[in-house]
């Protein structure tokens, strides 16, 4: 069965730093193109990143330069690193699995990001 | 940028009704248009791919359409389960844009 399982949310000062986990298991996130999106309260989805099956990375401009995306293969986790967080980054955060052709066919349950003082 | 603008932004519906949502690309995105549902606190459940393509496990009653840059999510007998917020999102490039989402409410 595929499951991915978000980790790491909580709350954090604005300017302050935090790393999201995705433990996935049923396939290989090496394999497979993987993505965040981020939901915040009450809006709609946005697409943050992708890191693709070959390593290369691509980010949405809300975030390029404070975020950044990684897996570690063996143990088959995707990786959220946020640095320079703002209020405005208070979201949900699902990580997401590339399909065939580009839809997002597997998602995690979320993990939620509070920014504030 | 591809801008997805999705229409009408929320609708009134009753079980049984048929469902139509809107989904316009700023630029031709082929085939590349997604749809999915999804229910409050939860994550968003993947409908219809390529534009037309229906999901393993999603019921018949959900299609999709295309015409040029404009795609159409269609309910055929709306079910009590279906009330939920749908989005399109285009995955022809990055950054995979959303649609702003439809909220389907019950009449």
């Amino acid at each position: 069965d595929v499951q991915l399982v978000e980790s790491g949310g909580g709350l954090v000062q604005p300017g302050g730093s935090l790393r999201l986990s995705c433990a996935v298991s049923g396939f290989s996130v090496s394999s497979n193109h993987m993505n965040w999106v981020r939901q915040a309260p009450g809006k709609g989805l946005e697409w943050l990143s992708v890191i693709y099956s070959g390593g290369s990375t691509k980010y949405a401009d809300s975030v390029k330069g404070r975020f950044t995306i990684s897996r570690d293969n063996p143990k088959n986790t995707l990786y959220l690193q946020m640095n320079s967080l703002r209020p405005e980054d208070t979201a949900v955060f699902y990580c997401a699995k590339d399909g065939q052709g580009g839809p997002f066919d597997y998602w995690g349950q979320g993990t939620l990001v509070t920014v504030s003082s | 940028d591809i801008q997805m603008t999705q229409s009408p932004s929320s609708l009134s519906a009753s079980v049984g009704d048929r469902v139509t949502i809107t989904c316009r690309a700023s630029q031709s995105i082929n085939t590349y248009l997604n749809w999915y549902q999804q229910k409050p606190g939860k994550a968003p459940n993947l409908l219809i791919y390529a534009a037309a393509t229906l999901q393993s496990g999603v019921p018949s009653r959900f299609s999709g359409s295309a015409s040029g840059t404009d795609f159409i999510l269609t309910i055929s007998g709306l079910q009590p389960e279906d009330f939920a917020t749908y989005y399109c999102q285009q995955s022809y490039s990055t950054p995979r844009t959303f649609g702003q989402g439809t909220k389907v409410e019950i009449k």
